[in-house]
């Protein structure tokens, strides 16, 4: 069964500075995909970036970035110029395709310092 | 606007009790899922269902149970056999489960039931 592992329960930026969260996994597939989720204190989960694994090019959306390194299965998160706004649980989340359903990893939690 | 609608937002339950979460969706999307949130646990799949009148178990579906009698509906029922039900709930729907469409979630604002 494919596992998602993120390894950095807690994480904390300064505002307007960079940050990245890790994220690896595990698999023996060719084609999937990748997303990145965001957890306010709402608890709505919002989508903030996916990846094509056939896509060698790295997803940006705005300030957030990926840093996907296929032979290594890592699919790793960046946000730059950090914002109070930020400051959220990050959920790494793969996709196998098919009649399967995503597999989460526990979550990062991120904490903007003014 | 579209989205999906879970109620109730806080739930209290006397122990031996059963519940349903309700999961409604007006995104017209073929499959929906129920997720359970623990701290320091992720996002863990409790059922999953691709089309009406058909769901699947998901990794820790022991003690719940579920129902897909309309596209629009997917309501979990957290029966007194769940011995630790004291968590949140999220629901999610996607639009293309089987496709090449990334199977995006979308999800509801969830449900926080307590077990008193």
């Amino acid at each position: 069964a494919q596992t998602v592992t993120q390894s950095q329960p807690e994480m904390s930026v300064q505002e307007a500075e960079t940050v990245t969260l890790s994220c690896t996994y595990d698999t023996s597939e060719s084609d999937y995909y990748l997303f990145w989720y965001k957890q306010p204190p709402s608890r709505q989960m919002i989508l903030v970036i996916r990846q094509e694994a056939y896509k060698q090019q790295n997803a940006t959306e705005n300030r957030f970035s990926v840093n996907f390194q296929k032979a290594a299965k890592s699919f790793s998160l960046k946000i730059s110029d950090s914002q109070l706004g930020d400051a959220a649980m990050y959920f790494c989340a793969y996709f196998k395709g098919g009649n399967t359903p995503l597999v989460f990893g526990k979550g990062t939690r991120l904490s903007v310092i003014a | 606007d579209g989205g999906i609608t879970q109620s109730p937002k806080y739930l209290f339950r006397k122990e031996g009790q059963n519940v349903t979460l309700s999961c409604e969706q007006n995104l017209n999307h073929d499959a929906m899922y129920w997720y359970r949130q623990d701290p320091g646990q992720g996002l863990r799949l409790i059922y999953y269902s691709q089309i009406v009148n058909d769901f699947q178990k998901g990794d820790i579906a022991e003690g719940y149970s579920v129902s897909r009698e309309k596209k629009e509906s997917f309501p979990l029922t957290v029966t007194s056999a769940q011995k630790n039900p004291t968590a949140f709930y999220l629901c999610a729907s996607s639009i293309n489960f089987r496709g090449s469409g990334a199977n995006v979630l979308t999800f509801g604002a969830g449900s926080r039931l307590t077990v008193l």
